[in-house]
């Protein structure tokens, strides 16, 4: 099956600085890949996706990009507010049915 | 519009009771999913069901049983609970790979 590394673990970033987060994924037939935030306490929420035929995709202060012959994809959150404080996952399907989820970022923006 | 509830949001068990964690969705999405959260594991499948009247394995179903009552409706059944089952379980449905996720029902297996 589809196994996602997520790294780093943890982030600790000053307000105003740039985080990045980077999964690697091992099924070379994904062709999509969702990130989700989580507040502590609440449950995962969609907040931007990519599929295998784009390249990059941005929403504001947050994009994705994607390289398929390296088989990995990040997520950039420029201008961090403390509001980004949350946990991150990246996920990545082949079916557009199951995902497979990395372990998750912890992001901490320092004021 | 509630989009994706569950029951109960708490609830406690003594090893070996059983107890339905239940679902419901009124985002008329074909697919519905439970996964459970533990610390540094990310989220894992449990259980799916891709349309009405289907249901698959995900990467950790022993100890679990699933029904798909209706287009609206996923429960989880856990027919004799384990101290491993403590953890945060969530239903989620989805269309087109987004999925969208519950509030969560916190168990714990004592």
């Amino acid at each position: 099956g589809e196994n996602v590394e997520q790294h780093p673990s943890t982030l600790s970033v000053q307000e105003g600085d740039s985080a990045v987060i980077k999964c690697t994924y091992s099924d070379s037939a994904s062709n999509y890949f969702p990130w989700y935030k989580q507040e502590l306490g609440k449950r995962p929420q969609l907040i931007i996706d990519i599929r295998s035929n784009v390249g990059e995709k941005k929403d504001q202060r947050i994009a994705v990009t994607l390289n398929k012959t390296a088989k990995h994809f990040s997520l950039h959150i420029t201008e961090t507010q403390p509001e980004d404080s949350a946990v991150y996952f990246c996920a990545a399907s082949y079916d557009d049915y199951k995902l497979s989820f990395g372990a998750g970022t912890t992001v901490t923006v320092r004021a | 519009n509630a989009g994706v509830t569950q029951t109960p949001k708490f609830q406690v068990l003594k090893t070996g009771q059983s107890m339905t964690l239940q679902c419901a969705q009124d985002m008329n999405h074909n697919s519905m999913y439970w996964y459970r959260q533990d610390p540094g594991m990310g989220l894992r499948l449990i259980y799916y069901s891709a349309s009405e009247g289907t249901t698959d394995k995900g990467e950790v179903p022993n100890g679990y049983n699933v029904s798909r009552l209706n287009k609206r409706e996923f429960s989880l059944r856990l027919e004799s609970a384990a101290p491993s089952q403590t953890s945060v379980y969530f239903c989620a449905t989805g269309q087109a790979g987004e999925q969208y996720f519950g509030p969560g029902t916190r168990l714990t297996v004592t």
